[in-house]
């Protein structure tokens, strides 16, 4: 069965810290998917990245950051310095061509960047 | 440039009572999808629309129905409202059924059930 593992519920930074976010997966599944999503405080939900399982690159966007290593399952978030426009729950998902119809949220991450 | 719209926002129940809760899109996707976010639970799939005219259950789908009723419109029922169901509930579509596809999700609807 497929599981999505966010083990930090919480997060607290001070403005200007880095912080990592992790994500760890379980899936029988040769061919899958990983995304990263954000929540803000107004409560939408929105698309960060996605990854497949067949591209272990990492990539880099601005302050973010995400490390995929197939090795350990896992697919941590990497915000560098921090700023409190990041405050957010952000969640991991995973999905698949086989049930791609369903992706598996993990229980989120909430992160509070303080000024 | 409306993307999902849920409507209502808010809204309180009394248990027993039933309501629809409404999606509609205009992006054009094939696939829709029914959420409830629960504090420290992520999000949980209650039932889903591949493709226009098909629906099924996914994780959570027990006290709720759904109908497709058009390639735009995806609409969720409670039928007798239990405080269980007091969420945070999100709809979402995909262009198509792929898992490479990622979601796009409504603003969410707040039901409370008293």
């Amino acid at each position: 069965a497929q599981k999505v593992t966010q083990a930090q519920t919480e997060i607290s930074v001070v403005e200007k810290e880095d912080v990592t976010l992790d994500c760890v997966y379980e899936t029988r599944d040769t061919t899958y998917y990983l995304f990263w999503y954000k929540q803000p405080p107004s409560g939408e939900l929105v698309f960060l990245i996605r990854r497949n399982s067949f591209d272990e690159q990492n990539e880099i966007s601005g302050r973010y950051s995400w490390n995929f290593q197939k090795s350990t399952s896992s697919f941590n978030f990497t915000i560098t310095a921090s700023q409190v426009v990041d405050s957010a729950v952000y969640f991991c998902a995973l999905s698949d061509d086989t049930g791609g119809f369903k992706t598996i949220f993990g229980a989120g991450t909430r992160l509070f960047v303080k000024a | 440039n409306a993307g999902v719209t849920q409507t209502p926002k808010f809204q309180v129940l009394k248990t027993g009572q039933s309501m629809t809760l409404q999606c509609a899109q205009d992006m054009n996707h094939n696939s829709m999808y029914w959420y409830r976010q629960d504090p420290g639970m992520g999000l949980r799939l209650i039932y889903y629309s591949a493709s226009e005219g098909t629906t099924d259950k996914g994780e959570v789908p027990n006290g709720y129905n759904v109908s497709r009723l058009n390639k735009r419109e995806f609409s969720l029922r409670l039928e007798s409202a239990a405080p269980s169901q007091t969420s945070v509930y999100f709809c979402a579509t995909k262009r198509d059924r792929g898992g490479n596809q990622p979601q796009h999700f409504g603003d969410g609807t707040r039901l409370s059930i008293l």
